[in-house]
């Protein structure tokens, strides 16, 4: 069965670059979750949009930004990275707004040097 | 805000035992999910529960959504050793559809 996909798996960036994560959703889910992972912690919800609007956001720094297009696909747009940004980000997808069962993607390890 | 309350941090079992994870919460939750997550890679859904009181059953694994909707628990029965890895509890308010985890338990199954 088809699965989320996320691009790149790995990326490496230095202080106060910009970095783009995507998201590929699983086919037919309209509704995208992005999470941020520390080491040793557990997900924390970032940002989600159901059918390309915003539908509700977490703990996401105002120097990050996303959003989900006609495709369903979603972009995470990071700038002015910090060393603290260093984290896997995990991209879930789900059928509907209302259905919370959320399947993740492999996700992508940053690390800002 | 929401928390998510899972310990202890870390299990060791003997291969062939059985293991039983809970997740309790002072927050109402409308939705359950384990996950199981090995290192590096994402979470993978192993269990969703939609209907307090329910017991749902997935090979050796089976999960119940706690009656009052604030705790679940995940049993694990003839532990093998692909069982390994961090096992997180995850609710769902409904309102919005965000998960919020817990801290996750590292199990390890000694051959």
């Amino acid at each position: 069965a088809a699965g989320v996909i996320q691009s790149p798996r790995h990326l490496i960036k230095e202080k106060r670059e910009t970095a783009t994560l995507k998201c590929y959703p699983i086919p037919r889910h309209d509704t995208v979750y992005w999470y941020q992972q520390g080491p040793g912690q557990d997900p924390q919800f970032l940002i989600s949009f159901y059918e390309k609007m915003q539908s509700d956001k977490g703990s996401i720094p105002d120097r990050f930004s996303a959003q989900q297009f006609s495709d369903y696909h979603s972009e995470l747009n990071m700038s002015s990275l910090e060393l603290g940004d260093s984290a896997l980000y995990f991209c879930a997808s789900s059928l509907s707004l209302f259905q919370e069962t959320q399947y993740f993607g492999p996700g992508t390890r940053l690390l800002v040097l | 805000g929401q928390q998510l309350n899972q310990s202890p941090q870390s299990m060791f079992i003997q291969e062939g035992e059985d293991v039983s994870m809970n997740c309790t919460s002072s927050s109402i939750f409308n939705t359950w999910l384990w996950y199981k997550q090995d290192p590096g890679e994402g979470p993978v859904l192993l269990i969703a529960l939609y209907k307090a009181g329910e017991l749902t059953s997935n090979g050796r694994l089976t999960a119940q959504f706690g009656i009052t909707r604030k705790d679940s628990f995940l049993n694990i029965s003839a532990s093998i050793p692909s069982d390994v890895g961090i096992y997180f509890c995850a609710g769902g308010t409904g309102a919005n559809s965000k998960l919020t985890f817990g801290k996750g338990i590292t199990l390890s199954v000694r051959p």
